[in-house]
């Protein structure tokens, strides 16, 4: 069965330091994506990050790292330089390309970062 | 805007009333999903469209739950005789064509069954 694991429902992070958000999958599809969400408190999703699973190099955009070990089936999120704004819910999710592209997300992680 | 975008964005109603919500999605992604997340979970996959059919509907959707997109354009959601089981947030996201493309997602309508 499809599965994302988030292991860590709570994250503590000093501002303007590093954090991992750890993401686990489980599924024997080939064709897959990984993804990461930020959701704030206002409750809309926003997309960050995404990893195909043919992809070699790890997905990067801006503070935001996919750490993508594809033997391990972990797609963890790196955030650099943490800021204040970045305290909120993340999601891990996979999408199952033959399977229309459905979403499958973990528990989330909740983080807040400290001044 | 011409991000995805959803109606009402809160509706309290009394149990065993009926609702209906509405997505409109970007325009040119013909993909288009309905997710339902509770409180302190993650969404959960309740149906899914490619252009005006319905190609996948999850367990979760009971026979009280009916989702339509006409014309493959805007969705509807409705759900009839609400039980207090139904309070959540109901979220809807689209896509381009290919499925490995990121989904957008809309600010949700937030559902509360009294």
């Amino acid at each position: 069965a499809q599965k994302i694991t988030q292991t860590q429902p709570g994250m503590f992070v000093q501002e303007k330091e590093a954090v991992t958000l750890d993401c686990t999958y489980d599924t024997s599809d080939q064709s897959y994506g990984l993804f990461w969400y930020k959701q704030p408190s206002s409750g809309e999703m926003i997309f960050l990050i995404y990893q195909g699973s043919y992809d070699e190099q790890n997905a990067t955009e801006g503070r935001y790292s996919l750490n993508f070990q594809k033997a391990r089936k972990s797609a963890n999120l790196v955030i650099s330089a943490s800021q204040l704004g970045d305290s909120a819910m993340y999601f891990c999710a996979m999408s199952l390309w033959n399977q229309g592209g459905k979403l499958i997300f973990g528990q989330g992680t909740e983080l807040s970062v400290k001044p | 805007d011409t991000g995805v975008s959803q109606d009402p964005r809160h509706k309290i109603t009394k149990r065993g009333q009926n609702v209906t919500f509405r997505c409109d999605p970007i325009s040119e992604h013909n993909r288009l999903y309905w997710y339902r997340q509770t409180l302190g979970q993650g969404p959960e996959f309740l149906t899914y469209f490619q252009n005006e059919a319905q190609l996948e509907k999850s367990r979760l959707l009971s026979d009280r739950f009916s989702a339509e997109r006409p014309k493959g354009s805007f969705s509807t959601l409705e759900i009839q005789r609400t039980e207090q089981g139904d309070s959540a947030m109901y979220l809807c996201a689209s896509s381009p064509r290919q499925p490995s493309y990121e989904q957008y997602f809309g600010p949700g309508t937030r559902l509360t069954v009294t």
